[in-house]
């Protein structure tokens, strides 16, 4: 079975663009996760998408936004750049929403923003 | 909110030689548990985790953890380590009805020489 599939792997963007990254899910998974990784904040939480919904969502600003498809697929924006926004992005997958027990996520290789 | 804390930024360790790396967790309701690994421009794998059940957990590539609740630990071992378990490991907590969210430590980088 196809692991967590994201797109572009790499980025190059400038201050006060937009971008969109994509992710696919594990067939079957119907819960998509983002999660951004820098070298000072550490891997941070931004949202949780199950069934084109947002179930949950980190302490991040506005300008970050995501989406889910109907067949699961997710994608999440960044508008107006911040050399701040430069980050691994990582979309993990998982088969069930979270309630009253968290599932196993299964991650994929990330998309690597450069702001400049 | 709950918080991970993992002291040892860097491991450094002679190939076979045992491995311990540390996690604590603070939460105020009943948490799950996990620990994934990260090799370099890769995305994480998950090692192990902890949702209830029997404290001492087995992973893959030979890891364990024990789950300690009243010392709010989940640490890491390996009774011998190779060189390619060279990678950074994270630890991560997800609370009950937290949904699917988890909260990461800020990973300890283990460096297994020869």
């Amino acid at each position: 079975k196809a692991g967590v599939t994201q797109t572009p792997r790499y980025l190059i963007k400038t201050r006060g663009q937009q971008v969109t990254l994509s992710c696919s899910p594990i067939s079957g998974h119907r819960s998509v996760s983002w999660y951004q990784q820098t070298p000072g904040q550490g891997l941070q939480f931004l949202f949780e998408y199950f069934s084109e919904t947002q179930r949950n969502k980190g302490n991040f600003p506005g300008r970050f936004s995501g989406r889910q498809f109907s067949n699961s697929r997710s994608e999440m924006n960044v508008s107006t750049l911040e050399l701040g926004d430069s980050a691994l992005y990582l979309c993990a997958s998982s088969l069930r929403a979270g309630g009253l027990t968290a599932d196993t996520q299964y991650f994929g290789p990330g998309t690597r923003l450069t702001v400049l | 909110a709950q918080s991970v804390t993992q002291l040892d930024s860097q491991v450094p360790v002679f190939e076979e030689a045992p491995v311990e790396l540390r996690c604590n967790y603070s939460s105020s309701v009943s948490v799950y548990l996990f620990w994934y690994v990260q090799y370099p421009n890769q995305g994480l794998q998950l090692l192990l985790k902890y949702l209830s059940g029997s404290t001492l957990v087995k992973g893959i590539n030979g890891f364990e953890a024990e789950f300690n609740k009243s010392q709010t630990s989940f640490h890491l071992r390996k009774p011998s380590v190779h060189i390619s378990d060279t990678a950074e490991y994270f630890c991560a907590v997800s609370e009950t009805g937290g949904g699917n969210k988890l909260t990461f430590g800020t990973g300890t980088q283990l460096k297994v020489e020869l």
